[in-house]
């Protein structure tokens, strides 16, 4: 199993709070991606990042910024969360030359906005 | 966009028996990529498919490119084969795409 470890696992937060979603990866891969899952939608990519502070953002990227500093670390921020936004969070990695080769993804975090 | 169809979206199997989830595809696509999310919520990686055929262990996929479908085959089910299976693909941009997903679950 690939490296991938994310924290927190499991959050509940109130409605206008700043939260922040870390995946962490021990396998030096280039590639890290957000994704969130939710009933009906299947999982959408939020943002993605090809290189220490190089992101990019995905197909739901409102409401949410990335950073990354390290080439381990890929943190998702939810400026001032709202109730759509709870969801399940999976962070992903890949190594390959491309962005689309094979993705490995983390444990989720489930986050819920009350 | 590209409109993708994974079927059945429900399968209900008796373990020890076999199975073939699909997916079509509207228009061509690259990077096929097969998932199984098990009932905890987690996801695995099968198979990187663009085309052809693998396998490992009991399961196997099949891309069919040009005709625009890929196949994913289940073979001697056992429970731990439950959970949801996804496709994704990217469809000329960079963005792995998911399909809506076939719920199996596989009884004694």
């Amino acid at each position: 199993d690939a490296g991938i470890t994310q924290s927190p696992r499991h959050k509940v937060t109130e409605t206008g709070t700043p939260v922040t979603l870390r995946c962490h990866q021990t396998e030096n891969h280039r590639y890290m991606y957000w994704y969130r899952q939710d009933p009906g939608h299947g999982l959408r990519l939020i943002h993605y990042s090809y290189g220490v502070k190089d992101t990019d953002k995905g197909e739901v990227s409102d409401g949410y910024s990335v950073s990354r500093s390290k080439t381990e670390d890929f943190l998702l921020t939810l400026e001032s969360a709202t109730s759509s936004q709870t969801s399940v969070y999976f962070c992903a990695i890949s190594g390959g030359d491309y962005i689309t080769d094979t993705q490995y993804f983390g444990p989720g975090t489930r986050l819920t906005v009350l | 966009g590209i409109q993708v169809e994974q079927s059945p979206p429900d399968l209900i199997l008796q373990e020890g028996a076999n199975s073939t989830l699909r997916c079509n595809f509207s228009d061509s696509v690259n990077n096929l990529q097969w998932f199984h999310q098990n009932p905890w919520g987690q996801l695995i990686n099968l198979f990187y498919i663009p085309s052809g055929t693998k396998q490992n262990g009991r399961l196997s996929a099949t891309t069919v490119a040009t005709e625009r479908y890929s196949l994913l085959y289940i073979s001697s089910s056992q429970t731990t084969d439950s959970g949801v299976y996804f496709c994704a693909f990217t469809g000329g941009g960079n963005k792995l795409t998911f399909g809506t997903g076939t719920q199996l679950k596989v009884e004694l």
